[in-house]
């Protein structure tokens, strides 16, 4: 079944470290997008993709980092730069840059102490 | 810029009622609208979309919306609640502004009475 695979479901990591969160689409979609969730903040967009090795900032970019090697993954780190990183994180992706329709994954639940 | 308004943060409906969620956006051309809904701690599922034409659109699990240019709405609507409908309901638009990204509204809580 073609998908969107996070991992993993649940962090925890210590203030000051880095760490990344993975996504996985075996969609062949060309786009791809990391949402932060808080609660009563709806999604907010990090930074997307639209195509391979090519990736924007979103409205709260700050203190994350991404790439995108290869059209499938496109992995999230959270640095320790990053003030408040405890969150719910969400990727998605669509099929390319002309579409809005987004399937999401299953999300990464962080938690930093 | 776009923006998406969801005036309820939460709703409890009693299980056989109907259901109507809100939802205004904010865009100068016309939108492509999408709602999406979010059981605790899992991902978005899309519900339905709207991007032009017949501006009432059939989603799944019995839910349906409607494009209302003239009131800049997009409301979800369903004739009879189920108890497994309780969950987090999203508004979105598509923004331009950002490659084909979605601007989502906070969301609307819906709890099912029996």
């Amino acid at each position: 079944d073609g998908g969107i695979t996070q991992s993993p479901k649940y962090l925890f990591r210590k203030e000051g470290q880095n760490v990344t969160l993975s996504c996985e689409q075996n969609l062949n979609h060309d786009a791809m997008y990391w949402y932060r969730q808080d609660p009563g903040q709806g999604l907010r967009l990090i930074y997307y993709s639209q195509i391979v090795n090519d990736f924007q900032k979103g409205d709260i970019a700050e203190g994350y980092s991404v790439s995108r090697e290869k059209k499938e993954s496109f992995p999230l780190t959270v640095t320790s730069a990053q003030k408040n990183p405890t969150a719910f994180y969400l990727c998605a992706s669509s099929i390319g840059t002309w579409s809005y329709e987004q399937y999401f994954g299953p999300g990464t639940r962080l938690t930093v102490t | 810029a776009q923006s998406v308004t969801q005036p309820d943060i939460h709703i409890t409906v009693s299980e056989g009622a109907s259901l109507e969620l809100r939802c205004n956006y904010s865009y100068g051309a016309t939108p492509y609208l999408f709602w999406y809904v979010q059981s605790p701690g899992q991902g978005l599922q899309l519900l339905l979309k709207y991007f032009s034409g017949d501006t009432l659109v059939q989603g799944i699990k019995g839910f349906e919306a409607e494009f209302k240019r003239s009131q800049s709405s997009f409301n979800l609507r369903k004739p009879s609640v189920h108890w497994s409908d309780a969950a987090e309901y999203f508004c979105a638009v598509g923004a331009s502004q950002a490659g084909t990204a979605l601007i989502f509204g906070k969301g609307t809580t819906l709890s099912v009475s029996s």
